[in-house]
């Protein structure tokens, strides 16, 4: 079955700091995965994905994420968080048609 | 350019009380749509995909029925809203005709059932 594990329910960061949150899935195709951020009370918004390729790809806000097939990881990181990265982060996979799988989540806060 | 769109932005409704929910995409045509609820600390969950008109699959058995009348609208309803429905429902589409197609959010309807 497919599932993403997102093990970190709540991470706090200086601004400033970098910022690495994490995602592992259990696929049984060539998966296809994504991360988007949700800011409170709105929609998700994609911030970047991963398909085929170079396993590290460039997202949006400055965001970056590596795709380790022998990890089944996909981490998102940033080298320097500002205030206004303080959101909720989803990771989810997908294959073709199928819906997209999403983790739980995790919520980041930005301190000063 | 495509947009989604959703309506009600909030909602407040009794328990018992019947819900539509509705859900619509502009600027593209035969897309799939999908409805997702968010509680609390649970993530996002699937309720309901539909690749096409009158195409609805349902991923979780439970007092809501979705439907797809027209091509670019999707309805999540209820006849009876329970106080577990509560919560933020997300619409999202994507194309469907290339297995890289992303998927795309609406702003979401915020539920409470009281």
């Amino acid at each position: 079955a497919q599932s993403v594990t997102q093990p970190d329910i709540h991470i706090t960061v200086s601004e400033g700091a970098s910022l690495e949150l994490r995602c592992n899935y259990s696929y049984g195709a060539t998966p296809y995965l994504f991360w988007y951020v949700q800011s409170p009370g709105q929609g998700l918004q994609l911030l970047l994905k991963y398909f085929s390729g170079d396993t590290l790809v460039q997202g949006i806000k400055g965001f970056e994420a590596e795709f380790k097939r022998s990890q089944s990881s996909f981490n998102l990181r940033k080298p320097s968080v500002h205030w206004s990265d303080a959101a909720e982060y989803f990771c989810a996979v997908g294959s073709g048609n199928t819906p997209l799988v999403f983790g739980k989540g995790t919520r980041l806060s930005v301190i000063a | 350019s495509q947009t989604i769109h959703q309506w009600p932005a909030t909602l407040v409704q009794p328990v018992g009380s019947p819900l539509s929910l509705e859900c619509t995409v502009e600027g593209t045509s035969n897309p799939n749509l999908y409805w997702y609820r968010q509680a609390a600390g649970r993530g996002l969950q699937l309720l309901f995909y539909s690749v096409g008109i009158g195409q609805i699959s349902s991923e979780v058995p439970q007092n809501l029925s979705a439907s797809r009348p027209q091509d670019r609208q999707f309805i999540l309803s209820s006849k009876k809203l329970l106080l577990s429905d509560s919560g933020f429902y997300l619409c999202a589409w994507r194309y469907g005709t290339s297995l890289t197609d992303t998927q795309y959010f609406g702003p979401g309807t915020r539920l409470t059932v009281l």
